[in-house]
C-alpha cells in the first residue's frame, strides 16, 4: 500500500538557521512527490514536486527538497529560515492512481 | 488569474441536516478532486472527476456523501443527514489535464463544516 510518513509532529528552528522537514514514502513504481504548505484558515499551497531528473528540486519561497531513492525520502529544506515560514507542511505522494496520499503534517515554528 | 474557490467558507449544520458544498475550479482545468481534512490530520481523498465523469469515488465514507460535476466545471459535494463525525474541512483541488501523474493539484481555501 502507498503511504507517506512525516516522523516529526513539530520542528523548531531559530530564524536564520537552516531547516529540514522530513518525509519518507512507500509506493510501488515511480514516486511523484509533493510538498505543500498550509497557513491557518487557508488552503494548501504548492511548494515543489519531484517527478524525475535531478534529485534536488527547487521550489517557491526559497525551499528545496532532496529526493533519495535508496532511503525512500523526500526531505524539505531551506538554508535560512524566516519567521514567516512558520506554518503546517505536508508531504504527499501520487502513485499509480489519481489521488494524492498525504502525511500527517509537520508544524514548523521559526523563532525570532 | 483566479484560483480555486469554495463556498461557503464555513458551515454549521444541525445533525441530520443536508449540506451542499460548492467548488469552482481554475478555468479550463479538466481534473477536480475532493478531500476531507480532519483536525490535526492530513487530507484524505474523497472523489475525483475528469470533466463531468466521476472516475473514482472510492474515498467517499458512506452513501450519505454524493458529488457531482454536471457540466465539467463547478462541482458540488453533498452530504445528507449529517453526523458529528462529518465535521471537517472539505478541500477542493483542480489540475490542468488528466493522465499525467506528476501534475500539480491546486487547492481552494476549503469549507469548514461543523455538525452540532
Amino acid at each position: 500500500a502507498q503511504s507517506v510518513a512525516q516522523p516529526e509532529d513539530q520542528v523548531n528552528v531559530a530564524e536564520g538557521n537552516p531547516l529540514t522537514v522530513k518525509c519518507t514514502y512507500s509506493v510501488s513504481g515511480n514516486p511523484y512527490l509533493f510538498w505543500y504548505v498550509q497557513y491557518p484558515n487557508r488552503g494548501l499551497q504548492f511548494l515543489l514536486k519531484y517527478i524525475t531528473g535531478d534529485n534536488l528540486v527547487k521550489g517557491s519561497y526559497g525551499f528545496e527538497a532532496e529526493f533519495n531513492k535508496s532511503q525512500t525520502s523526500f526531505h524539505l529544506k531551506k538554508p535560512s529560515a524566516l519567521v514567516s515560514d512558520s506554518a503546517l507542511y505536508f508531504c504527499a505522494v501520487r502513485g499509480g492512481n489519481y489521488q494524492l496520499i498525504w502525511g500527517a503534517g509537520t508544524k514548523l515554528i521559526i523563532k525570532p | 488569474g483566479a484560483g480555486v474557490s469554495q463556498s461557503p467558507r464555513y458551515k454549521v449544520a444541525k445533525r441530520g441536516q443536508d449540506v451542499a458544498l460548492r467548488c469552482d475550479p481554475i478555468s479550463g482545468h479538466v481534473s477536480l478532486f475532493w478531500y476531507q481534512q480532519a483536525l490535526g490530520q492530513g487530507p484524505e481523498f474523497l472523489t475525483y472527476f475528469q470533466n463531468e465523469a466521476q472516475l473514482d469515488k472510492s474515498g467517499l465514507p458512506s452513501d450519505r456523501f454524493f458529488a457531482e460535476r454536471p457540466e465539467g466545471s463547478v462541482s458540488t459535494l453533498k452530504i445528507q443527514r449529517t453526523q458529528q463525525e462529518d465535521s471537517a474541512v472539505y478541500l477542493c483541488a483542480s489540475s490542468l489535464s488528466s493522465g499525467r501523474q506528476g501534475e500539480t493539484q491546486y487547492f481552494g481555501p476549503g469549507t469548514r463544516l461543523l455538525v452540532l
